[in-house]
This record gives structure tokens, sequence and C-alpha cells, in this order.
């Protein structure tokens, strides 16, 4: 069993719809939960994070952390053509310095 | 200030010849990553580097891979000979060492392709 499980997708939403990512995890020893946005040929760049339990919001995106479960999500709101690219979750223990990603959701919003 | 700087961008070569990716990190950045990527897949730990010192060399493939971060800063990541199964793309990432919430940024990569 892998640590991140992802949903590969692809996800191909119209313009203004709101869009649910989500991963599973393993290990309980997990304490910083990422969403990390990832353009066409270009590298992953961090969108939001989130320590331990519960919900940060920024701007459109709100993400949410849910560790009796093992389920962390982020919700795009109004999503927008240029939201379209590879959405990879990362997850890292309290030490920070290893970092375990899902496959990557890819996610088309259609003007 | 610069992000992460790779090169080449791009790789095209047959197997069995050698291939390097060069990575420079963003200034005072002490950790430095390289990644694999393979297509519709995560980001998978090659090899991590605390200044010059490799910390974590588990996933590296040592018979045909290596790694090396001269004066803890830029770095090199080699591969002799190069296999089909190689083509990826290599990104490097870099961050600071603090403890806690750690952002990576990682710079464009290195995509391979191997013949």
């Amino acid at each position: 069993q892998k640590e991140v499980e992802q949903d590969p997708g692809p996800l191909s939403v119209p313009e203004g719809a709101i869009v649910s990512l989500n991963c599973t995890y393993s290990n309980s020893a997990f304490q910083y939960f990422m969403w990390y946005r990832q353009y066409s040929r270009k590298g992953p760049e961090l969108l939001m994070y989130t320590y331990s339990s519960g919900n940060k919001e920024d701007g459109r995106f709100t993400a949410q952390v849910d560790k009796s479960s093992k389920y962390i999500s982020l919700f795009i709101r109004d999503s927008q053509p240029s939201d379209s690219a590879t959405y990879l979750c990362a997850m890292s223990s309290a030490t920070g310095n290893q970092f375990y990603f899902g496959t990557g959701t890819s996610l088309t919003v259609i003007p | 200030e610069a992000g992460v700087v790779q090169s080449p961008r791009y790789k095209i070569i047959e197997k069995k010849q050698p291939v390097a990716f060069w990575c420079n990190p963003i200034s005072g950045h002490n950790t430095l990553y390289w990644y694999r990527q393979n297509l519709g897949q995560g980001p998978e730990l090659l090899i991590r580097y605390e200044n010059e010192e490799a910390v974590d060399d588990s996933q590296l493939p040592k018979d045909r891979f290596s790694a090396e971060r001269l004066k803890g800063v830029d770095s090199t990541l080699k591969i002799q000979p190069a296999e089909l199964g190689d083509s990826a793309v290599y990104l490097c990432a870099s961050s600071t060492n603090g403890a806690g919430a750690r952002e990576l940024f990682f710079g464009e990569g290195s995509r391979l392709t191997v013949l």
C-alpha cells in the first residue's frame, strides 16, 4: 500500500464550478499536509499547507484535513481556466524533511 | 531573486549513454532534493542533501546513479549508463532546513528521453 493515495482523474469541469480534490494516507505520523500545483512542463509550486487537522482558506482555495479519517481535501471555488493544472497532495512528518507525494490529479477547467 | 535553476531542460540520449543534470538551488537554502517524476506520477525522492552531506539516498539506484553537492551549493545528478526506464523528469528542489513545515521550491525540471 502506498503511503499516499490520490485519484489521478482526469477531472474536467466548466468554468465557475466547485472542484473537490482528495487524498488519503496511511501514516499516522504525518503532521504537515500540502497541496502543490503543477502546470504542464513546469515544476510543482506550493499552493497551500495545513498543520494537523482543520481547515485553511486562501481566496478561492480551501484545504481540509481530517486526521481521524486520514483524509485531506482541496476545494476550489469559482474555478477558472487558469486553474487547469495537475494538483499534487504531499505530506510530511513533524520533522518536516521527508515528503510523500500523491500521484496528482489532472484538472481542466473549460471556459 | 532567482528560483531553483536546472539544466538542461531537455535531453535525448540513446540507452547506455551517460547523462548529467545540474541544479543551482535558491541562495541560502541548505537542503537540496533530487526527485524523479514519471509520467502521470508524483515526484519520488532520489536523494536529499543537508548542506554537502547526503542524508537520505535510500531510493537512489546506486549501480547507475550518482550525485554530488560540492561546497553545499550546486548539485549534479549523473546516470551512467542510462536505461530505457530512466526516461522521466528529474526535478531539483531546495528548502531551508529549519524544524517544522518546509516549503519545497522546485526547478522546472530536466526531461530525459532514453531511446
